[in-house]
């Protein structure tokens, strides 16, 4: 079954360090565009980062400098590193498998079920 | 940067037809995509590449893009539609996702 599982969300204070993993199942994520979009509680989707391993990697100017998104080839998984966390930074944050023509079209095909960050202050 | 705006609420009876607008400055250039989100669910796409519809996805959602506004259409629209509807976008400014701030459909 082609499915996403993300992991590690947490309770953490202001200025800590956490990191998000998404597990992908039925699909190779080398060989596709990746993303993490978060929803705040109550809120819109925004989007975080979009990568593709190997190739360029792309950030929302929110979370530039502080996020790192990577992958584990041999463990088929995508990571999210967050650093200097920030209140605002409380969300749900999904994981998403990218669709398009790596131009100017992308889309998520595909999303996992979200893991809840809560960042105290 | 590049901001895409919905309404926030579009209200309609079981049967009819719901339109949700997505606008954006020349959007019509670029293209557009739409997710639904059900409470307590995560995002579903619904329409891709302005018109497409992926598989397992009812015909009687269409989208169309032109101009400043791409809009997505809820024909013969049922209570299981009822969801956060969202408009999506390629910058090609800063190289980023922008999504609208979403639409309630109620309905009715």
């Amino acid at each position: 079954e082609v499915q996403l599982l993300e992991s590690g969300g947490n309770l953490i204070q202001s200025g800590g360090s956490l990191r998000l993993s998404c597990a992908a199942s039925g699909f190779t994520v080398s060989s596709n565009y990746m993303s993490w979009v978060r929803q705040a509680p109550g809120k819109g989707l925004d989007w975080v980062s979009l990568f593709y391993s190997g190739g360029s990697s792309y950030y929302a100017d929110s979370v530039k400098g502080r996020f790192t998104i990577s992958s584990d080839n041999s463990k088929n998984t995508l990571y999210l590193q967050m650093n200097s966390l920030r209140a605002e930074d409380t969300a749900v944050y999904y994981c998403a498998r990218v669709r398009g023509d790596g131009y100017n079209n992308y889309y998520f095909d595909l999303w996992g079920r979200g893991t809840l960050v809560t960042v105290s202050s | 940067s590049y901001e895409l705006t919905q309404p926030p609420s579009v209200s309609v009876y079981p049967g009819q037809t719901a339109s949700i607008t997505c606008s954006g400055d020349k959007l019509g250039d670029e293209y557009a995509c739409w997710y639904q989100q059900k409470p307590g669910q995560s995002p579903v796409l619904v329409i891709y590449q302005d018109t497409s519809r992926p598989s397992g996805i009812p015909e009687r959602f269409s989208g169309s893009n032109s101009g400043n506004t791409a809009t997505l259409t809820i024909s013969g629209t049922q209570a299981m539609d009822e969801a956060d509807y969202y408009c999506q976008a390629w910058d090609t400014t800063t190289a980023g996702v922008v999504f609208g701030g979403g639409t309630k459909l109620t309905v009715l």
